[in-house]
């Protein structure tokens, strides 16, 4: 079965634009979160969503937002990009039931620079 | 933090040796899990071990927990150049994970 798809791959933005992504889960999987990787702060939490709500968020400004569709598809917003936003973000979906967790699948990232 | 972190934060080692790396964590969890990542790809579901359990394998990885200490650790036997990578604990209840720092091995062929 196809794997976690995100789309684009690269992305060079200017600061002050803002960005959309695309994370296409697993077939069945109605879990999606997103993080945010750079090498000086590792990998950070951004938000997790389970039929279309977001049951989870990390401690990332406003600026940061999601959603997800009915179709478990997910996407996830930065406005006012800053330099600072420059990072692999990387979604990864998962097939959880209540506490139960089976791991996540992840997707092979979008690799935004802002300039 | 919620965050694991694993030690040591980078490892060399020849073709064929056993590498071990270790994550300690601070909350109580209702699992831990390990992934693998290549520079600049998504990371790799490896293994999950739940609070429940002591020790878990799948292959050449051999993965314990000890939550009385808040630990847990990751071996690979008879490592391969292809093993080289990062490794990453997660932690967290329910679904939602915190991964820590990572430990960069190198297998040397």
């Amino acid at each position: 079965k196809a794997g976690v798809t995100q789309t684009p791959r690269y992305l060079i933005k200017t600061r002050g634009q803002q960005v959309t992504l695309s994370c296409s889960p697993i077939s069945g999987h109605r879990s999606v979160s997103w993080y945010q990787q750079t090498p000086g702060q590792g990998l950070q939490f951004l938000f997790e969503y389970f039929s279309e709500t977001q049951r989870n968020k990390g401690n990332f400004p406003g600026r940061f937002s999601g959603r997800q569709f009915s179709n478990s598809r997910s996407e996830m917003n930065v406005s006012t990009l800053e330099l600072g936003d420059s990072a692999l973000y990387l979604c990864a979906s998962s097939l959880a039931q209540g506490s139960l967790s089976y791991g996540y699948t992840f997707g092979s990232g979008t690799r935004l620079t802002v300039v | 933090s919620q965050q694991g972190e694993e030690d040591p934060q980078a490892l060399s080692i020849q073709e064929g040796e056993n590498a071990t790396m270790n994550c300690s964590y601070k909350t109580s969890i209702n699992n831990l899990q390990w992934y693998r990542q290549n520079s600049g790809r998504g990371l790799v579901h490896l293994i999950l071990i739940r609070s429940n359990e002591r020790e878990k394998h799948s292959g050449r990885l051999r993965v314990t927990l000890d939550t009385s200490k808040k630990s847990s650790s990751l071996l690979i036997t008879a490592s391969r150049a292809a093993d080289t990578a990062s490794y990453f604990c997660a932690t967290g209840t329910g679904n939602q994970f915190y991964f820590g720092t990572g430990t960069s091995l190198t297998v040397i062929p």
